[in-house]
């Protein structure tokens, strides 16, 4: 069974710094997203990658298939990046059943 | 910009009545899913949809739940006899390949 680990569970920043949210997995998987919830709940798909890196605008996401490890990287922190980050995984070709971590809450202070 | 649609955003019933939350996938969109989210847990797979049947299912979705493709645009989770359990925000998601696509989620309050 595939376990989704991220760390930190909380993070606080200034606004301006470098951030950066890991996750981790335990079994071999066909690919890995990033998804962003906002308070009121909805989910946002930022990333979904099965090798190497990609970036859109502030947003890095990157993975180490070996490693079985990702990391989300946002540059230049905002306020309005403040949210709850979560890694997903999905394994055996299903084009379903991703597996959740439990989030990473980032708080951005102006 | 198209989207996944949720109705209701907000359903409040009585243990034991059926609820029937309703969401329009993308149009051209092949796969849907539901998940739910415990309020303060993770979010959870409940099933998949491909070419009108069930492509995979989790072991919260048991007899109480079903799921339908009425017409070409609705995508339906019906759970038959609610238990106060069953309180959670419930997203349906569409993807054409690997990316998934949420909707806002409906809130059910089971009392």
């Amino acid at each position: 069974k595939n376990e989704v680990e991220q760390s930190p569970q909380n993070l606080t920043a200034q606004e301006g710094e470098f951030i950066t949210i890991n996750c981790s997995y335990s079994v071999g998987i066909s690919a890995l997203h990033w998804l962003q919830q906002h308070p009121g709940g909805g989910i946002v798909s930022l990333f979904m990658l099965s090798s190497g890196k990609k970036k859109h605008g502030r947003l890095i996401a990157t993975i180490n298939i070996q490693e079985k490890h990702s990391s989300l990287h946002i540059t230049a922190s905002h306020p309005r990046d403040s949210a709850v980050y979560i890694c997903a995984v999905g394994y055996g070709g299903s084009q379903g059943n991703l597996i959740f971590g439990k989030g990473t809450k980032l708080s951005v202070k102006p | 910009e198209p989207e996944v649609t949720q109705t209701p955003s907000h359903q409040v019933t009585q243990m034991g009545q059926e609820v029937i939350l309703r969401c329009v996938p993308i149009s051209n969109h092949l796969y849907f899913y539901w998940y739910r989210q415990i309020l303060g847990q993770k979010v959870e797979f409940l099933v998949s949809f491909y070419n009108n049947e069930i492509s995979e299912k989790s072991e919260i979705f048991d007899d109480q739940f079903s799921v339908e493709r009425p017409d070409g645009s609705n995508f339906t989770l019906k759970i038959r006899s609610t238990k106060l359990e069953d309180s959670a925000m419930y997203f349906c998601a569409s993807s054409l390949i690997g990316e998934q696509f949420f909707g806002p989620g409906t809130r059910l309050t089971v009392l």
